[in-house]
């Protein structure tokens, strides 16, 4: 139990183009889900927390307007790199918690490279 | 707010030999501390998380790791090292209350040579 999966696993596009990334709970449902960039070698920055329904927290530093966050169901979340730059590539993991728990349960992390 | 701290970058073991990595937190409350195993291009997978019940927390694949307040540490040991066990290490704190959000420490590059 306790899946998260995000699609695409890796990703490639243009400068100035933006790009989708899906999280998906698959047997369970996510009343947070949690977004994290991670650079070479390096380890997770928060980057946003969504809640099923409300617009997504965003931490101090990330643009949100670069980044959009949409949590519309218990299941899915996304994540949109508008006008994407070479400094947007990074690798990019989901995870999610249910309401009643405090762990959270990540995603396999999606490759993001911008050309 | 809390931190971890994790001393080492890089470990390099034998296979056989004991592993220990270290992590020490900071945390104005009690804390919930969690282990996570990360391989290359990979997520994160729970290697075992402590909750404030028993303060010896026994993992997947023979990892352990035990909370000890007065030193505020969350060490992570395995009696004997395995070549499948060289990964990316992550101790991580969060505390009741706050949002569940992990604070994450640099991680621990384990590397087990024969």
């Amino acid at each position: 139990g306790a899946v998260v999966s995000q699609h695409p696993s890796r990703v490639i596009c243009k400068s100035g183009t933006s790009v989708k990334i899906e999280c998906r709970s698959l047997d369970f449902q996510a009343t947070t889900m949690f977004w994290y960039r991670q650079f070479p070698k390096k380890s997770l920055m928060l980057m946003a927390t969504s809640n099923e329904g409300s617009k997504a927290t965003y931490e101090q530093g990330v643009e949100k307007d670069k980044f959009l966050i949409n949590h519309a169901s218990l299941t899915l979340s996304t994540l949109t790199v508008t006008s994407a730059h070479p400094e947007d590539s990074s690798f990019y993991i989901c995870s999610a918690r249910t309401i009643s728990s405090y762990e959270q349960y990540f995603g396999p992390g999606t490759r993001l490279t911008v050309t | 707010a809390q931190s971890v701290t994790q001393l080492g970058s890089h470990v390099s073991v034998s296979e056989g030999a004991l592993v220990l990595l270290r992590c020490n937190y900071s945390s104005s409350v009690p804390p919930y501390l969690f282990w996570y195993v990360q391989y290359p291009n990979q997520g994160l997978q729970l290697l075992l998380k402590y909750t404030s019940a028993a303060t010896l927390v026994k993992g997947i694949n023979g990892f352990e790791a035990e909370f000890k307040k007065s030193e505020t540490s969350f060490h992570l040991t395995k009696p004997s090292a395995h070549m499948s066990d060289a990964a990316e290490y992550f101790c991580a704190v969060s505390v009741r209350g706050g949002g569940n959000k992990l604070t994450f420490g640099t991680g621990t590059q384990l590397k087990v040579e024969l």
